[in-house]
């Protein structure tokens, strides 16, 4: 059971760079959650996927910000154009259903963008 | 618009006494609770759950209690160990968004030893 895997863990990038963050969520998992955690607003939603179907992306932020699942194994997350007040990190987490149940979190992507 | 707070960022306490977080959410159709406990540069692991049927809720030295008329809820941690030195987030899910978790801004608590 290798968990959530998130790539890469860091990633630094200039201003207006394109910037796209990987996940693979638990196999079996049929829920997708990305997060952004900032000092000031803590753990935020950006967007839930169910059975690679994106639910509610009500939490991204700005159009800027797009994100993908194109099969049961895999999302990115991209940023395009990227600016200074993205830099955070980023979770992915994945659990069996929606509904209350566990998310598994992965170990995250911290990016700065300068 | 946060409808989870957690209004004290951190938190020290001695070894073996008692921790408590707090957290506070503002949507009454919420009905369930966690906690999540993060280390540094991993991800939050979930901790410890509760139903608004129920008022608390124990598992080995934490448990978490429920108050509904206040909107509040608080994690207990007895005895404090210094491995519990950690991020503790808190979460609410319920009513329309019910697929949702809305996390609190996070704890810092430091056991020292």
């Amino acid at each position: 059971d290798a968990g959530v895997i998130q790539s890469p863990r860091h990633e630094v990038t200039e201003m207006g760079q394109e910037v796209t963050l990987r996940c693979k969520p638990i196999s079996g998992h049929n829920s997708l959650f990305w997060y952004r955690q900032t000092m000031m607003r803590g753990l935020e939603l950006l967007i839930y996927f169910n059975n690679n179907v994106p639910i509610d992306d009500s939490g991204m932020p700005e159009d800027r910000f797009s994100a993908k699942m194109p099969n049961a194994s895999f999302s990115t997350l991209k940023i395009q154009p990227s600016e200074p007040r993205d830099s955070a990190v980023y979770f992915c987490a994945s659990s069996l259903r929606l509904g209350n149940n566990e998310q598994f979190f992965g170990p995250g992507t911290r990016l700065t963008v300068l | 618009d946060q409808q989870v707070k957690q209004n004290s960022p951190s938190l020290s306490v001695q070894e073996g006494r008692i921790s408590i977080l707090n957290c506070d959410y503002t949507n009454s159709m919420f009905d369930y609770f966690l906690w999540y406990k993060k280390y540094p540069a991993e991800g939050p692991t979930f901790l410890i759950s509760i139903s608004s049927i129920k008022d608390k809720n124990e598992d080995g030295r934490f448990t978490v209690f429920l108050n509904k008329s206040a909107k509040h809820l608080s994690l207990h941690i007895v005895p404090s160990q210094p491995g519990d030195s950690a991020v503790y987030f808190c979460a609410a899910s319920g009513g329309p968004g019910f697929n949702k978790f809305y996390f609190g801004s996070g704890t810092k608590l430091n056991v020292k030893p």
